[in-house]
């Protein structure tokens, strides 16, 4: 079965270090998201790429995050420097089409700790 | 803006009991609406959607109906296990293009024997 891979699965950085996060969606799916996941919480859209084309990044913190999918296929992510509020689980999802019936799957997801 | 209200937990159940987690949902439009389901250190997994008015969503014993008239996707199961143990999203989609999915905060299940 098809499955959104993500890498790494647990990150800890220390606080100002860069950090980076992997994704590759599902074969075929041309929408990919990323999202944050704080502890006891829903997740949160970062931002969202239809293609390589970025749709909606409203809620990303673009100081200090980044995020790129050059051929349309995977995608990284990436926070520099990291504080520690940004301590979270980073969740990648796609889906086949971003049309309102469809539905995202996801990734295990990044657990990050920044200390 | 979409947004979706879900009951908060943890809701506690002992082993066959009934289970109901309730949902609701503010949307522009007609919204598409989910049920994920997410276990310790994993990423969300798809329960169940219905994607009209009245629709009823379905898998694995859960059930969900779309009802438009009171903004509600309540999760429901006759008879639930320890295995269930888990934190349930409820989710939408609605227009305005883009169709991202926005979560709720979920509502954690535990299941005693």
């Amino acid at each position: 079965e098809a499955e959104v891979a993500q890498s790494p699965r647990y990150k800890i950085t220390e606080k100002s270090q860069a950090v980076a996060f992997w994704c590759d969606p599902i074969s075929g799916h041309a929408t990919l998201y990323w999202y944050r996941q704080i502890l006891g919480q829903g997740p949160e859209l970062l931002v969202q790429f239809q293609d390589e084309s970025v749709v909606d990044d409203s809620q990303l913190p673009k100081d200090r995050f980044s995020a790129e999918r050059l051929k349309g296929v995977d995608s990284t992510l990436k926070i520099q420097p990291a504080e520690l509020g940004d301590s979270a689980m980073y969740l990648c999802a796609s889906s086949f089409m971003g049309q309102k019936n469809t539905e995202a799957f996801f990734g295990q997801g990044t657990r990050l700790t920044v200390v | 803006g979409d947004s979706v209200t879900q009951m908060e937990g943890p809701v506690t159940l002992s082993e066959e009991a009934f289970l109901t987690i309730n949902c609701t949902y503010t949307a522009t439009g007609y919204p598409s609406l989910f049920w994920y389901v997410q276990y310790p250190g994993e990423g969300l997994q798809l329960l169940l959607k219905a994607t009209k008015a009245d629709d009823k969503g379905s898998n694995k014993g859960f059930e969900a109906t779309y009802r438009k008239e009171t903004t509600s996707f309540h999760l429901e199961k006759g008879s639930v296990q320890v295995s269930d143990s888990a934190v349930y999203f409820c989710a939408l989609k609605a227009g305005g293009g883009s169709y991202i999915p926005t979560f709720g905060r979920g509502t954690s299940l535990i299941v005693h024997p």
